[in-house]
């Protein structure tokens, strides 16, 4: 069985950082690529950042490039997530999936973020 | 690439076929996927490709549609698929969703 577990998530400062973890079972790691999605709470959903099963290539949307950093451990099966300068509208439910061609075929949980001052 | 969801939100009673659109601002061909969310929980994938379902979805749910149109259909609702469904599609390595469309019971 598939599964993805995140952790990390909680309180933070507006300029601060926080890092998530998230740890796969129930598939061979390295020969998938994995990702970060969140959502606001009652609002859409928003890719974040994808890093192929190497790790050699990551990919990032504008709202977080130059402030999150993505990066896995294979030999650890779990995938990260640096949060640095981290703002107000970074406040969401973070997801780990599991990344098949396009799209997310296996979901975490999620993990809530919340950046306040 | 913008997509686009349509309606916002979609009253039905359980029976009833539901046809939930997205438009994709240019041609995507049929990199198109849809994801149900109900409340409290992640989303699941129901389609890929535009129109294969996902492992487990039941063959009520269908997909249809390539370049910039797709549809959703739900043949016969049930209960359990009142809930919020997404659009979404990857154009180089850049992943967006449409907004969602609500179903929910009438």
């Amino acid at each position: 069985e598939v599964q993805l577990l995140e952790s990390g998530g909680g309180l933070v400062q507006i300029g601060g950082s926080l890092r998530l973890s998230c740890v796969v079972s129930g598939f061979t790691f390295e020969n998938f690529a994995v990702s970060w999605l969140r959502q606001v709470p009652g609002k859409g959903l928003e890719w974040v950042s994808s890093i192929s099963g190497s790790g050699s290539s990551t990919y990032y949307a504008d709202s977080v490039k130059g402030r999150f950093i993505i990066s896995r451990d294979n030999s650890k099966n779990t995938l990260y997530l640096q949060m640095d300068s981290m703002r107000a509208d970074d406040t969401a439910v973070y997801y780990c999936v599991r990344s098949s061609a396009y799209y997310a075929d296996y979901w975490g949980q999620g993990t809530l973020v919340t950046a306040s001052s | 690439i913008v997509l686009t969801q349509s309606p916002a939100t979609l009253s039905l009673s359980p029976g009833q076929r539901a046809t939930l659109s997205c438009r994709a601002s240019q041609s995507i061909s049929d990199y198109l996927v849809w994801y149900q969310q109900k409340p409290g929980q992640a989303p699941r994938l129901l389609i890929y490709d535009a129109t294969r379902r996902a492992t487990g979805i039941p063959a009520r749910f269908s997909g249809s549609g390539f370049g910039r149109d797709f549809s959703l259909t739900i043949s016969s609702l049930e209960p359990e698929d009142f809930a919020v469904y997404y659009c979404q599609q990857r154009n180089n390595w850049q992943w967006t969703f449409g907004q969602g469309t609500k179903v929910e019971i009438k």
